[in-house]
Parts: structure tokens; sequence; C-alpha cells
């Protein structure tokens, strides 16, 4: 049981160019998430899917596209780098649970990052 | 949307002194409240959460407490030791039908000196 991975680890890009940033988990979670790391901004959300098939809008969106055609991966692509995306990326997942009211809420388990840098 | 406020931004402790890092939230429908701890190249790690339906929960040295009716929620580390220095954020769900989306404290460097 790998949990959540993510590849590549490392990452150079120049300018303009594009990239696809890959999430996987293992746990059956219907739950993914795309996060972004800052320094003095702890982590922010780009983008996050509730299931295969589908996606949503995180905090700061922009810049970046994301796909779920499968329930264990989860795709991040810039399609135009630019400097400002330099950053630290984090994938997380999680499942649901019964909660107070009908409401569920979840633990994320997040993946080991891949450190992005855009020249 | 949610707003999560986390303070002290660094906190420097001696090893066995207890630690207390506290954050605010701005949603009331807020009902999940986690701690990550991050240490340094690594990733963030759940070390303890706390539902709304309780106002403290406690695993060993470290514990959360809860209050709704002010909007914040605090993490305590007694005894604390060099291994416990790392960053921690905090973290709350947005309400109702959040799909799990957290909103996290901008972090707390801990550095527990020997």
């Amino acid at each position: 049981n790998a949990g959540v991975t993510q590849t590549p680890k490392f990452r150079v890009l120049k300018t303009g160019q594009s990239m696809t940033l890959l999430c996987a988990q293992d746990m059956n979670h219907e739950y993914m998430y795309w996060y972004r790391q800052d320094p003095g901004m702890g982590l922010r959300l780009i983008h996050y899917s509730v299931g295969e098939g589908t996606t949503a809008k995180g905090e700061v969106p922009d810049g970046y596209n994301v796909s779920r055609l499968k329930k264990q991966n989860f795709l991040l692509g810039l399609e135009s780098a630019a400097p400002s995306q330099t950053s630290v990326y984090f994938c997380a997942s999680s499942s649901t649970v019964p909660g107070l009211a009908g409401r569920s809420y979840d633990t994320q388990y997040f993946g080991p990052g891949t450190r992005l840098t855009v020249l | 949307g949610e707003n999560v406020e986390q303070h002290p931004s660094t906190l420097s402790v001696q090893e066995g002194d207890s630690a207390v890092i506290k954050c605010t939230y701005s949603d009331s429908a807020s009902n999940y409240f986690p701690w990550y701890k991050q240490e340094l190249g690594k990733r963030p790690q759940l070390i303890i959460d706390i539902r709304s339906n309780v106002g403290e929960k406690k695993d060993q040295r470290i514990a959360v407490t809860l209050n709704k009716t002010a909007k914040h929620f605090s993490l305590h580390i007694t005894e604390t030791q060099p291994e416990d220095s790392a960053v921690y954020f905090c973290a709350a769900n947005a309400g109702g039908t959040s799909y799990g989306k957290l909103t996290f404290g901008q972090g707390t460097i801990l550095t527990v000196h020997p």
C-alpha cells in the first residue's frame, strides 16, 4: 500500500513550457486535491475532484488545468509555465466519513510533493 | 469563503517546555479541524484532529482544544522534544457540502532547543 504518490519529484521548466504532474492513490479515495505551497502562505488549494470524471476550481486555479479520468489518478497541467508558478506542489486524497447531521468530513493524506522551478 | 489565521508564525522553546499554537476561523459552519506537522522537505502529516462535537482531544503529549463560540482552536504540545521541531499547520473545513475542502493557516515554525 503506497498511499499517495507523485511524479516527478523535481522539475525545472523554462517560461512558456508545459508539463503534467501525476498524482496516484491506492486507497480507493473518492476525493483528490492539488495544492501549492509557497513560503509563509501555507497550502493553497488549486483544483479538486470529488470523483472520477469531475473537477472543480479551488482558491488559486488560474494557469492550471486538471483531469481525473481514472479514480486513482489526478493530473495537474501547466499549459504555459510562468515564474510565478515556481512552488512545491502537493497532491492529497481523502475518503468520506459519516459525520454529524449527515455531513461528511475527511482526513486528507498527502503525497511527497513535486518541487517545480520555472526560469 | 473560509479564512484561517494562525499565530505565532515562529515559536522557539526549550526542550521540556510546552508549546501552544492558536488558530481562528471565520466560517461558523466549519466542523472539522485538523493539525498537520511538516518536517523539512517532507509531506504534511496529520497529527491530531478534532470534530465540532467535542471541546478537547488528547493524544499522548499533544492536545487540541476547540471553542466554537469564539471560533478558535489551539494545539498544545507538552514536554517538547527536539524531534517536535517542524512547521505546524492548522486547517478548517468549509461547512455544508464542502467535499472535504480544507483551508490552511499560514503555518508556525516550531524550534525546540536541546
